[in-house]
């Protein structure tokens, strides 16, 4: 069935530096990918999302990069702050299609940002 | 959490009850998602509902029950035929126009617990 595969499990970065986090999915039908953060003890939110007919978009301190050819796709986190400090899911999905379009989630990866 | 609320936060369970949790969303959205999170684990789909009164069994449906009688409403419950039901429950919806789910948002969720 369809998979999602999420890299590294757990990520511990400096204050100020970067974070990537990247996921590859399996279904090539795939074509639309959010990112969720979750906060301890809470749901996930959305942070941002990408369409497949887009390459990258961006939005402040994070970016989100598709390359569907190798079907993956990446989350950057730039200038990272103690805030920044969560479990990130990766996700994918089909839009448009007339059966009920189940996002498939990554197993997220933990980041700590050292202060 | 944007116009999502589940109920209670904490839940206590014996064994061999059933126990009900509650969903509840304004946001007008027609499709609605239960999901199971078990620790450092990813996001299970438990059941779904695109439309009141019709709703699909996701991934992991045993010893689950769910019921959709008014748009805003997607009661989940946790039977007593649940082996392992001690997890954190995240309920979602989303818009659902011409067979296109639209963006998952989620709730604070519940954790549930059994005794």
């Amino acid at each position: 069935g369809e998979n999602v595969e999420q890299h590294p499990s757990t990520l511990s970065v400096q204050e100020g530096d970067s974070a990537v986090i990247k996921c590859t999915y399996s279904d090539s039908a795939s074509n639309y990918f959010p990112w969720y953060k979750q906060e301890l003890g809470k749901g996930p939110q959305l942070i941002i999302d990408i369409r497949s007919n887009v390459g990258e978009k961006k939005d402040q301190r994070i970016a989100v990069t598709l390359n569907k050819t190798a079907k993956h796709f990446s989350l950057h986190i730039t200038e990272t702050q103690p805030e920044d400090s969560a479990v990130y899911f990766c996700a994918a999905s089909r839009r448009g299609y007339s059966s009920a379009s189940k996002i498939i989630f990554g197993s997220g990866t933990r980041l700590s940002i050292r202060p | 959490d944007g116009g999502i609320t589940q109920s209670p936060k904490y839940l206590f369970r014996k064994e061999g009850q059933n126990v009900t949790l509650s969903c509840e969303q304004n946001l007008n959205h027609d499709a609605m998602y239960w999901y199971r999170q078990d620790p450092g684990q990813g996001l299970r789909l438990i059941y779904y509902s695109q439309i009141v009164n019709d709703f699909q069994k996701g991934d992991i449906a045993e010893g689950y029950s769910v019921s959709r009688e008014k748009k805003e409403s997607f009661p989940l419950t946790v039977t007593s035929a649940q082996k392992n039901p001690t997890a954190f429950y995240l309920c979602a919806s989303s818009a659902y126009s011409g067979g296109a789910s639209d963006t998952q948002y989620f709730g604070p969720g519940t954790r549930l617990t059994v005794l």
